[in-house]
């Protein structure tokens, strides 16, 4: 596709749910990061891909906590037994190579998690 | 990790007018790049500016500069002719670990 595409745009759950948040990255990038942004704060790192492996998944929270990319082109954010803390909008980013050598990130829209 | 700083959490600026956004970050490594990006209400971030540390010279992109200094470790945002569309929040970014500044939002005032 033209960008990064995430779904659902809104989520919200109950309390001890589980979740799946998606993200489509744009054709042919191969790096991917999610981001976990609260109400009037930064983005928060939680995981990058290089293809198919997590090469840096230190910002995970805890282990409710999983991501996957299975082919190297979407992935997966799970969240088990979601609590209200979880609430947040969850960012998606790809880049044709890794940030860190140059690469370019480009964002998705998000998705608005609530969990009531 | 390395550790991105925006100490301004609100500014605000005429339109026409010119306004500069700070930003510090604390690093041991000599290559890398920073980042300013812009999240309006719609939540879509977009790359404002992008500048390599190993380049002397300071990145523009139309109305937008930065003011890089190195071994300051500052990455200043400049708008120039702010326009009511700049308002947004702003987030200075680091690439080595694409960690982000916790935002100033920019509001220009008609």
């Amino acid at each position: 596709g033209a960008g990064v595409s995430q779904t659902p745009s809104n989520k919200v759950t109950e309390k001890g749910k589980y979740v799946e948040l998606r993200c489509d990255p744009i054709s042919g990038h191969t790096a991917l990061y999610w981001y976990r942004q609260s109400l009037g704060q930064g983005p928060e790192f939680l995981i990058y891909f290089q293809g198919t492996g997590a090469a840096d998944d230190s910002g995970l929270p805890n282990d409710r906590f999983f991501a996957v990319r299975p082919e190297g082109s979407v992935s997966t954010l799970k969240i088990q037994r979601t609590e209200r803390g979880d609430s947040a909008v969850y960012l998606c980013a790809s880049s044709l190579t890794r940030v860190r050598a140059g690469g370019i990130a480009f964002f998705g829209q998000g998705t608005r998690l609530t969990v009531v | 990790a390395q550790t991105v700083t925006q100490s301004q959490p609100e500014m605000s600026v005429q339109e026409a007018e010119t306004v500069t956004l700070s930003c510090t970050y604390d690093t041991s490594e000599n290559n890398y790049y920073l980042f300013w990006y812009k999240q309006p209400p719609s939540r879509q971030m977009i790359l404002v500016i992008r500048q390599e540390a190993y380049k002397q010279q300071n990145a523009t992109e139309n109305r937008f500069s930065v003011n890089f200094q190195k071994a300051a470790k500052s990455f200043s945002l400049k708008i120039s002719d702010s326009q009511l569309g700049d308002t947004a929040m702003y987030f200075c970014a680091f690439s080595n670990d694409m960690r982000f500044g916790a935002g100033t939002r920019l509001t220009v005032k008609p």
